[in-house]
């Protein structure tokens, strides 16, 4: 069946430093795929989709390409804030009539000051 | 108003009481969906519906039952708490189309004691 793979954290990087959250994904046919943010005491919220191979999705300084090629999704972010600690899940969702979104189990970003 | 409403937003229960988590949304959409959220585990779908006489068991459906009272209303039962039903609970709405993600709550925080 379809599913998600993302790294485990926690992650804990400084503020203003590179941030890749690596994400690949098993599925069937084409699937759209999603980066949710979950911040603390909140749900989860889209951060960016893609929905066709080579798109990239973008939002907040976030981007991930959708890689076919490799089944890949990762995200991204250049210059990482305080703010960006939070819980950052990869998803897809497939197109049929079941097309539930399967979720990884999410990576926790720590950003020290 | 949030977009959609999970009620309560905190729970504390004693083992074997019925308990019921309410969920609306304003968002006009048909499809709508129960997860629990556990640490590690990421989140897992306990029930889903497509339409008001569509309701479907996810993968931890055991233990749990639903009842969608109308498009915008979509509730989760727990008819015998247990302790290992503690987790944080969400309801999320979608539109018809994968290109589309989910809408999430807030979640409910419940406690079996």
């Amino acid at each position: 069946g379809d599913s998600v793979t993302q790294m485990e954290g926690p992650v804990t990087l400084s503020e203003e430093a590179f941030l890749t959250i690596n994400c690949t994904y098993t599925a069937t046919g084409y699937p759209s795929l999603f980066w949710y943010v979950q911040y603390p005491g909140e749900g989860l919220q889209l951060l960016l989709k893609a929905t066709k191979a080579d798109d990239k999705g973008s939002n907040k300084g976030f981007e991930a390409t959708y890689r076919k090629e490799t089944t890949s999704f990762h995200l991204e972010k250049g210059s990482v804030q305080v703010s960006d600690s939070a819980v950052y899940f990869c998803a897809l969702k497939n197109r049929n009539r079941d097309d539930k979104i399967i979720f990884g189990k999410g990576t926790r970003l720590h950003i020290l000051p | 108003d949030a977009d959609v409403t999970q009620t309560p937003r905190n729970r504390i229960t004693k083992t074997g009481k019925r308990i019921m988590l309410e969920c609306s949304q304003t968002k006009g959409h048909d499809r709508m969906y129960w997860y629990r959220q556990d640490p590690g585990l990421g989140l897992r779908l306990i029930y889903y519906s497509f339409d008001v006489k569509d309701i479907n068991k996810g993968e931890i459906s055991d233990g749990y039952s639903v009842s969608r009272q109308a498009q915008a209303k979509f509730s989760l039962s727990l008819e015998s708490a247990i302790p290992n039903q503690t987790a944080l609970y969400f309801c999320a709405t979608s539109e018809d189309d994968s290109y589309y993600g989910y809408t999430f709550g807030s979640g409910t925080r419940l406690t079996v004691v």
